[in-house]
């Protein structure tokens, strides 16, 4: 069975800053897509972006990095600069290839204060 | 500009009675998802069709019926609302490229 695990519920990162929310998966399958969104308190999931297992390279889009390490099956964000902007929940989440089922960890909180 | 829209956005309704939660999209994506979210819970998908094939997960209850009447819209029916099947909906679609899953802003349920 699949599974993802976030460990952090609540981080707290000055403006500025990186900070580095983390994600470990389990699964058995060869090919899967690994996934970062942001939830603002609105409510909307925000896709910001996406990994797949056989990618050699990590994944970046503008501040937004994944730290991809398929050995220790871990997949963690990585925000550089954090803006205000910045505070939601954020979920890691993972997909089979040839599926569109999204599996998705508990979430982590971010609290970016000036 | 918006391309998954959920109404209404927030919703009330009474324990055992029938409400619909609807959802629509201007993407013309295949592919059309609906989650259930629960507070301070990760998403949990309940059903999604892959054009007019409906795909049920398993755990999914009874309770909770879909239709997606054409390509733009699908609608989430719960039969009997239960004070536990009060969340936050969500519904998202995705085309040919499965990683591009488009969110919709949620339905936020209330059951009194």
């Amino acid at each position: 069975a699949q599974k993802i695990t976030q460990t952090q519920p609540g981080m707290f990162v000055q403006e500025k800053e990186a900070v580095t929310l983390d994600c470990t998966y389990d699964t058995s399958d060869q090919s899967y897509g690994l996934f970062w969104y942001k939830q603002p308190s609105s409510g909307e999931m925000i896709f910001l972006i996406y990994q797949g297992s056989y990618d050699e390279q990590n994944a970046t889009e503008g501040r937004y990095s994944l730290n991809f390490q398929k050995a220790r099956k871990s997949a963690n964000l990585v925000i550089s600069a954090s803006q205000l902007g910045d505070s939601a929940m954020y979920f890691c989440a993972m997909a089979r290839d040839n599926t569109d089922k999204l599996i998705f960890g508990t979430g982590t909180r971010l609290q970016v204060f000036p | 500009d918006a391309m998954v829209i959920q109404n209404p956005r927030y919703q009330v309704t009474q324990f055992g009675k029938p409400v619909t939660l609807s959802c629509s999209q201007t993407l013309n994506h295949n592919v059309m998802y609906w989650y259930q979210q629960k507070s301070s819970q990760a998403p949990k998908l309940l059903f999604h069709y892959y054009d007019k094939d409906f795909n049920n997960e398993a755990d999914t209850p009874d309770n909770f019926q879909s239709r997606r009447p054409n390509t733009s819209f699908c609608f989430l029916d719960i039969r009997s609302p239960g004070l536990g099947d009060a969340a936050m909906y969500l519904c998202a679609t995705s085309g040919d490229s499965y990683y591009e899953q488009y969110f919709g802003p949620g339905t936020r349920l209330t059951v009194t």
